[in-house]
């Protein structure tokens, strides 16, 4: 079946530094990359939506000078978290959509802990 | 009020028991209906889509209920895997796009 690879799994970092998270769509093209966070206990809210080749659409109350989206081929897309602060702890999960079928595969996560 | 909307939980059952989770949405012209099951720190993953006519895979049944707006989700005979945060998720169209994904109902089944 589908496949997206998401790297890394988890990641501690600094404040004010930036942490790349990358999702590759291994055996299929993720026309569309849907990026989202969650917090602990809560749902998966939708960060912003990418397509590739053009910018990001990014969902209200998310900056998108600060979660910056490249979506450059039709296998990977990246996430960066620029200056990094502790509130932006969360756990962070892609979701490639295959528009041969319409479906939804989830990259496996990155957890982020800004200390 | 939220778009979607489920019980928290925690539902402690004991194995082989049923339970049912229900899950209600305000977007009346939502389209498409899943349940997807979240293992703790974990990706979600499909469980099954939600058809008006109601479906069964195995120890699980689903049903939508449109005029009412609510979705429910059954567990037959409860394993210890079962054990999870069951997601209920709906989306305005028939692509997939645009997901909306409720709190998550927690299932902890107990020996």
């Amino acid at each position: 079946g589908a496949v997206v690879s998401q790297h890394p799994s988890w990641v501690i970092c600094k404040s004010g530094t930036s942490v790349k998270i990358e999702c590759r769509s291994l055996d299929f093209q993720a026309t569309t990359m849907f990026w989202y966070r969650q917090f602990p206990k809560q749902s998966l809210m939708l960060m912003a939506t990418s397509n590739e080749g053009s910018k990001a659409t990014y969902e209200q109350g998310v900056e998108k000078d600060k979660f910056l989206i490249n979506h450059a081929s039709l296998t990977l897309s990246t996430l960066t978290v620029t200056s990094a602060h502790p509130e932006d702890s969360s756990f962070y999960i892609c979701s490639g959509q295959d528009l041969a079928n319409y479906g939804y595969t989830f990259g496996s996560g990155t957890r982020l802990t800004v200390v | 009020r939220k778009e979607v909307e489920q019980d928290p939980g925690p539902f402690n059952v004991p194995e082989g028991a049923t339970v049912a989770f229900n899950c209600t949405y305000s977007n009346s012209a939502s389209q498409s209906f899943f349940w997807y099951r979240q293992d703790c720190r974990k990706e979600p993953k499909l469980l099954m889509s939600v058809y008006s006519s109601g479906n069964e895979d195995g120890r699980f049944t689903a049903q939508l209920n449109r005029a009412s707006q609510y979705i429910s989700l059954l567990i037959r005979d409860s394993k210890l895997s079962d054990s999870a945060t069951y997601l209920c998720v709906v989306s305005p169209d028939n692509y997939g796009q645009n997901f909306v994904f409720g709190p998550g109902t927690r299932l902890s089944v107990l020996p």
